[in-house]
């Protein structure tokens, strides 16, 4: 089992451009929630995605946005970026069903850098 | 709101010594917690987690946790630390039990003296 896949591990970008980082689920999991580690602190929930559908999301602009594949596999694409988006970025994957006791399992991350 | 403080930013202890890190939440229902430990640029490994039942958890390398609902806590122990513990941890709290959003506190930096 691969665990969960993000590519690419590291990305540099200018300001104002887009960028698209990419997760692939753990076997089996059929929700990927993405997070925002910037340096020093916790990760800060950006959304989350079910049944290809934005599910929940937290207090991040609308330039934050994202895509849930059939294969379950997942894009966040960032638009407009700002030095301040510089940051790890995780992907973690779950399994959504009735009465079981999940846990979400993190990806290695993708480090963005914005000059 | 739900929120998680982790009351210490950075500890270090010695190899051997035992270990104690703290985690307060809150939260209006019955929370559902964890613990992850994270290494330099890497992303986040489980070490515990607790859902219901038995107030001590058990987790992986050696760790266990005590749920205590009347103090809004849930600290983290491992009673001989390894140089190999030296890493960040985080207390999270999840919104919805099964895969829901998690909430993360700032995170303990742990450095282990040999």
């Amino acid at each position: 089992d691969a665990g969960v896949t993000q590519s690419p591990t590291h990305l540099i970008k200018t300001r104002g451009q887009q960028v698209t980082l990419r997760c692939s689920p753990k076997s089996g999991h059929d929700t990927v929630s993405w997070y925002q580690q910037a340096l020093g602190q916790g990760p800060q929930f950006i959304f989350q995605y079910y049944e290809e559908e934005e599910r929940q999301r937290g207090n991040f602009p609308d330039r934050f946005s994202g895509h849930q594949f059939p294969n379950y596999s997942s894009e966040l694409n960032v638009n407009a970026l700002l030095l301040g988006d510089s940051a790890l970025y995780l992907c973690a994957s779950s399994q959504t069903g009735t009465g079981m006791n999940t846990e979400a399992f993190f990806g290695q991350g993708t480090r963005l850098t914005v000059v | 709101a739900q929120s998680v403080t982790q009351p210490d930013i950075h500890i270090t202890v010695s190899e051997g010594a035992s270990l104690e890190l703290r985690c307060n939440y809150s939260y209006g229902a019955t929370p559902y917690l964890f613990w992850y430990v994270q290494s330099p640029g890497q992303g986040l490994q489980l070490l515990l987690k607790y859902f219901s039942g038995d107030t001590l958890v058990q987790g992986i390398k050696g760790f266990e946790a005590e749920f205590k609902r009347s103090q809004s806590s849930f600290n983290l122990r491992k009673p001989s630390v390894h140089w190999s513990d030296a890493a960040e941890y985080f207390c999270a709290v999840a919104s919805l039990g099964q895969g829901g959003k998690l909430i993360f506190g700032q995170g303990t930096e742990l450095s282990v003296k040999p």
